[in-house]
């Protein structure tokens, strides 16, 4: 079955700790995106990636970072930077850019 | 950037039709896009609509656009209690989303 994987699905991370959200992917899709959401408002853009080895800020960067090492995978690193990190997070893919996106199960992070 | 707006909640009984509404600012939207989103759950994407397009159909769901006053809707006939989420309309190259409707059947 082709999909978006996020794991893991919660996830706990204590004061000044970095913490990585894994998503991977196997639709063959160019284009990945990460988003925050907090309860009762829209999904935020963090980071998203047109190609390999390339990714642009979103509207809401700091405090987080990305890799992009292989199409397949996205993960995304929550640092110690980011001083309200509880919310719940979503990884995206599409085929190309503007193209449809196709939602991860989300991971909630909280923090201890 | 974007701004998508819509209203956040919605209450309809069992059976009737339910109607989202949703605007937006940026007109150079290519597709424009209803997603639904069960609790704990990532976004489903339920249908589009190309930007010169009018209306469309797909089953139970109507999606109406009227790009001069930019304004997006999306129709639920018939509407089921598995029908409760959240909708969420996205417009702009990178998805701007608005902050979700809450629709709530009720038996």
């Amino acid at each position: 079955d082709g999909g978006i994987t996020q794991s893991p699905k919660y996830l706990f991370r204590k004061e000044g700790q970095n913490v990585t959200l894994s998503c991977e992917q196997n639709l063959n899709h160019d284009a990945m995106y990460w988003y925050r959401q907090d309860p009762g408002q829209g999904l935020r853009l963090i980071y998203y990636s047109q190609i390999v080895n390339d990714f642009q800020k979103g509207d809401i960067a700091e405090g987080y970072s990305v890799s992009r090492e292989k199409k397949e995978s996205f993960p995304l690193t929550v640092t110690s930077a980011q001083k309200n990190p509880t919310a719940f997070y979503l990884c995206a893919s599409s085929i190309i850019e503007n193209e449809k996106l196709f939602f991860g199960s989300g991971t909630q992070l909280s923090v201890l | 950037g974007e701004d998508v707006e819509q209203s956040l909640f919605l209450s309809v009984r069992e059976g009737d039709s339910s109607v989202i509404n949703c605007t937006y600012t940026d007109s150079s939207s290519t597709y424009l896009y209803w997603y639904k989103q069960e609790p704990g759950a990532g976004l489903q994407l339920l249908t589009y609509i190309f930007s010169n397009m009018d209306m469309k159909q797909d089953q139970r769901l109507t999606v109406l656009l009227n790009k001069k006053d930019k304004h997006l809707s999306l129709r639920i006939a018939d509407t089921q209690t598995g029908d409760s989420a959240i909708y969420f309309c996205a417009a702009g190259g990178k998805f701007y989303f608005g902050s979700g409707t809450k629709l709530n059947v009720k038996p």
